[in-house]
């Protein structure tokens, strides 16, 4: 049972384009989605956030944006850079549950060209 | 400021033998996680503990797989007679003691069952 799922497994996107990831969840308890992303033989890192009393967290070039009601929230980089190449996971929580333990999607590998 | 630490980062052990993963949270983080990625797929979470406590284990395997987190040294995850499936990367995140939702994660353990 997939509760957080990104459905396009990969992308490929030109130098200074926008990249838009999606992920999709099921778990109407979520209430907290992070981005990490990772570089192959390296731990996943943190990229932005957001709680779910909010549409929309932007931090720089990354801005994330949530619709509650279609349990949707996608990420946006813009401009892209080849650096951004790597594959970025969407993980949620649930605030107050023992742990914060996160529910990640597959992953999106992003291939940016210059 | 050294982020989570994790070793050995490549492990090898043949069907039968056990493994033993070590964490080192960062600096005045108390709380543990660990997650196991199989290939091609997201991060799945295994266990969640404080200092000498096990707080949520309910992503581990009921056999040969244990974790802990004594109240010096770095936390553990053991798996016993291991298999061919328990071949993945293994990565442990460390988060503060306060209430914190991003999670800080080392750079993994890859074990191989031959």
């Amino acid at each position: 049972d997939q509760q957080v799922k990104q459905n396009s497994p990969s992308l490929s996107v030109q130098e200074g384009r926008i990249s838009i990831l999606n992920c999709d969840y099921t778990n109407s308890m979520f209430d907290y989605f992070l981005w990490y992303k990772k570089y192959p033989a390296e731990g996943p890192t943190f990229l932005i956030s957001i709680s779910s009393i909010k549409d929309k967290n932007e931090d720089g070039r990354f801005t994330v944006f949530l619709n509650k009601s279609a349990k949707h929230l996608s990420l946006h980089i813009v401009p892209s850079q080849p650096g951004d190449s790597a594959v970025y996971f969407c993980a949620a929580t649930t605030r107050g549950a023992a742990g914060n333990k996160l529910t990640f999607g597959g992953g999106t590998r992003v291939l940016v060209k210059p | 400021n050294a982020g989570v630490m994790q070793n050995p980062r490549h492990l090898v052990r043949r069907r039968g033998q056990e493994a033993r993963l070590r964490c080192s949270p960062m600096k005045g983080h108390s709380h543990v996680y660990w997650y196991r990625q199989l290939p091609e797929e997201g991060l799945k979470f295994m266990v969640y503990l404080q200092k000498e406590n096990i707080i949520d284990e309910s992503g581990m395997p009921k056999e040969r797989f244990s974790a802990e987190f004594p109240k010096e040294g770095p936390s553990i995850l053991r798996i016993q007679q291991v298999v061919r499936g328990d071949s993945a990367a293994y990565f442990c995140a460390s988060s503060p003691p306060w209430d914190s939702y991003e999670q800080y994660f080392g750079p993994g353990t890859r074990l191989t069952v031959t």
